[in-house]
């Protein structure tokens, strides 16, 4: 079981880049790195997905070093809706949903 | 948004008392999933289901049952509710055929007295 640490809070102004890493060390060569994010009293939502390198879309980046034992999901110019839970999941869905590990996210502050 | 409903949204019940929680889709995905959520320790996995009548355990399975007779739904039974129970339930589907992530619901708030 892949487990991920991440830090429990962060705070940002709006308008601000935010960059939240994760670590996961003991990740398994076919589990991909997904992030979630959830709005109080809603279920988390998908956010990004990569394997390895750099993903982006419409929303964030993620970056992936070569060793992969950690990635770091960046938000550019975040705006008081950003606030938030962010999880960072490591797995590999197909081998089972036991291969996944929500932990408890990191809670995202922004700022006016 | 996946077409994802779970039912009730909220329930008050006693100890001891049978619970049952619906998570309704109509994607036609064929994984379905089950999760709590309770403060300091994130999301966790209760049951998931593979199929129609296909199911697996998750890290925290006791205490609950579930079945799937149809693709769209899939059922979570708390057998003799127990404050422990207190929670926030989550389904989740995937279509893995398609891709490695997961759509969730809106939740339902259990509270058992």
């Amino acid at each position: 079981l892949a487990k991920t640490t991440q830090p429990i809070s962060m705070d940002s102004y709006e308008g601000q880049e935010v960059n939240i890493t994760c670590s996961h060390n003991n990740i398994a060569t076919n589990d991909y790195i997904t992030w979630y994010q959830q709005f109080p009293s809603q279920g988390p939502r998908f956010i990004i997905q990569g394997y390895k390198t750099k993903v982006t879309n419409e929303v964030a980046s993620l970056f992936i070093p070569a060793d992969r034992k950690s990635s770091t999901l960046s938000l550019p110019r975040v705006s008081l809706s950003d606030t938030a839970v962010y999880y960072c999941l490591v797995g590999d869905l197909q081998t089972g949903a036991n291969n996944l590990f929500f932990g408890t996210g990191t809670r995202l502050t922004v700022i006016p | 948004d996946a077409g994802i409903t779970q039912s009730p949204r909220h329930k008050v019940t006693e100890t001891g008392t049978p619970v049952t929680l619906r998570c309704h889709q109509t994607e036609n995905h064929r994984y379905m999933y089950w999760y709590r959520q309770d403060p300091g320790h994130g999301l966790r996995l209760i049951h998931y289901s593979y199929g129609v009548k296909d199911t697996d355990k998750g890290e925290v399975s006791d205490g609950y049952s579930v079945s799937r007779s149809k693709t769209e739904d899939f059922l979570l039974t708390l057998e003799s509710a127990t404050s422990s129970q207190t929670s926030v339930y989550f389904c989740a589907i995937s279509d893995l055929d398609r891709e490695e992530t997961q759509y969730f619901g809106p939740g339902t708030r259990l509270l058992v007295l």
